[in-house]
């Protein structure tokens, strides 16, 4: 069954470094997504990402945040500076459109800051 | 904006019993998608059950059942026969088609714990 992808499952950063969230989406999937999950708590959408550009964000995707689908295949999540606050799961999730078969998510990133 | 709500935070189960987690949620569309996302230890997101809010026939999957209740807004899911293996904490999901909004927005979770 095809799988979204995302690399590190466990990355550990210092505070106001950059890090970069990797995944890779189902092949013919068309729409792109970052959640987040503080530990404990519930799931938050963060980006939405669908024709190359971002079709909807939330209020904690400020200007630390952006997105990218550099090569087709890749979808990243870039945080540019990091707060002790970015510490969550981090989760990738695609699908064909919306609400078709549900959508399929990764098995996250753990992002520790320190 | 809509809202989706899980009001018991845990719950228990034996083996082989069934169970029935509750979730409600808030929107002025006519047409959406709901959902049950279970995530066990390992912190993955699998998709349970998923249910049009346009079909009246409640969905099932093997164990899994939902009663969909459009008018009350509520969505609650049944586990038949419960398992060890469906120990998760359980999160109930919203997606709307309508305002331009393409996002899933989740209830808080529910911790399932089942007793052998």
């Amino acid at each position: 069954e095809p799988e979204v992808t995302q690399t590190p499952s466990h990355q550990v950063t210092q505070m106001g470094q950059e890090v970069i969230l990797r995944c890779v989406p189902i092949s013919n999937h068309l729409y792109f997504y970052w959640y987040r999950q503080i530990l404990g708590q519930k799931v938050e959408f963060l980006v939405s990402f669908y024709n190359n550009e971002i079709s909807e964000k939330s209020e904690i995707f400020d200007d630390q945040f952006s997105v990218e689908r550099p090569d087709g295949s890749n979808f990243t999540l870039k945080i540019r500076s990091t707060k002790l606050e970015d510490s969550a799961m981090y989760f990738c999730a695609s699908n064909l459109g919306r609400g078709w078969d549900g959508y399929t998510f990764g098995s996250g990133t753990r992002l520790t800051v320190v | 904006a809509q809202t989706v709500t899980q009001s018991q935070p845990e719950m228990s189960v034996q083996e082989a019993e069934t169970v029935t987690l509750s979730c409600t949620y808030d929107t002025s569309e006519s047409d959406y998608y709901l959902f049950w996302y279970k995530q066990p230890p390992s912190r993955q997101m699998i998709l349970v059950i998923r249910q049009e809010a346009y079909k009246q026939q409640n969905a099932t999957e093997n164990r899994f059942s939902v009663n969909f209740q459009k008018a009350a807004k509520s969505f609650s899911l049944k586990i038949s026969d419960s398992q060890l293996g469906d120990a998760a904490m359980y999160f109930c999901a919203y997606d709307g088609t309508q305002g331009g909004s393409e996002k899933l927005v989740f209830g808080k979770g529910m911790k399932l714990t089942v007793n052998p």
